[in-house]
């Protein structure tokens, strides 16, 4: 089956400091692309960012970066320096051919002051 | 902002009725996704067009139907509407129908009563 698993509903990380938010997925597929999405109150959904399954480097972009183990199947997210507006449901998610997205159920990131 | 527009924000109706969701992608864009997020879910991939065609099928109920149309809108239909269709829809938008990124519109709040 193709799914994507976020095992932590909730995650709380203190303002400045770093966390990291995990994902899982399963697939057969060896060419597919993941992502990780955030969904602030507003409900926009807003791309956080983004990986080539072929790309061995990992993505970084500003604070943001992820931590891909192709072969366990992994995609976390770390954020570092964590802001007030980082506070979100964060989705993890990928596409396979011809055309699939699959996401998660979601992970709710708490910013403390 | 993502450029993508939908309309309307909000819908109130009653069980067994139809309504149309619109959306407008982003200027240059081709492809158009459409998703479901119920209550504090993730997101249902729902159906994708490509310039006009339809390119892939997610679970998407048979009382559902969408269209893309010449000038690159796409508009989601649902009809015999039930309780358990109330949700935020939304609707993405890519170039193509590679693994580039989706971006969101706001959604639309449905409410069926």
């Amino acid at each position: 089956a193709q799914t994507v698993t976020q095992s932590q509903p909730e995650m709380s990380v203190q303002e400045a400091e770093t966390v990291t938010l995990s994902c899982t997925y399963d697939t057969s597929e060896s060419d597919y692309y993941l992502f990780w999405y955030k969904q602030p109150p507003s409900r926009q959904m807003i791309l956080v960012i983004r990986q080539e399954a072929y790309k061995q480097q990992n993505a970084t972009e500003n604070r943001f970066s992820v931590n891909f183990q192709k072969a366990a199947k992994s995609f976390s997210l770390k954020i570092s320096d964590s802001q007030l507006g980082d506070a979100a449901m964060y989705f993890c998610a990928y596409r396979i051919p011809p055309y699939k997205y699959i996401f998660g159920t979601g992970t709710r990131l708490k910013v403390l002051a | 902002d993502s450029g993508v527009t939908q309309t309307p924000k909000h819908l109130i109706t009653a069980t067994g009725q139809r309504v149309t969701l619109r959306c407008s992608p982003r200027s240059g864009d081709l492809s158009v996704y459409w998703y479901q997020q119920s209550l504090d879910q993730g997101l249902q991939f729902l159906i994708q067009y490509y310039n006009g065609e339809e390119r892939a099928k997610g679970n998407i109920l048979e009382r559902f139907s969408a269209q893309q149309f010449p000038d690159l809108h796409s508009e989601l239909n649902l009809s015999s509407l039930e309780l358990g269709d109330s949700a935020l829809y939304f609707c993405a938008s890519s170039k193509q129908t590679g693994g580039e990124t989706q971006y969101f519109g706001p959604g639309t709040r449905l409410l069926v009563l």
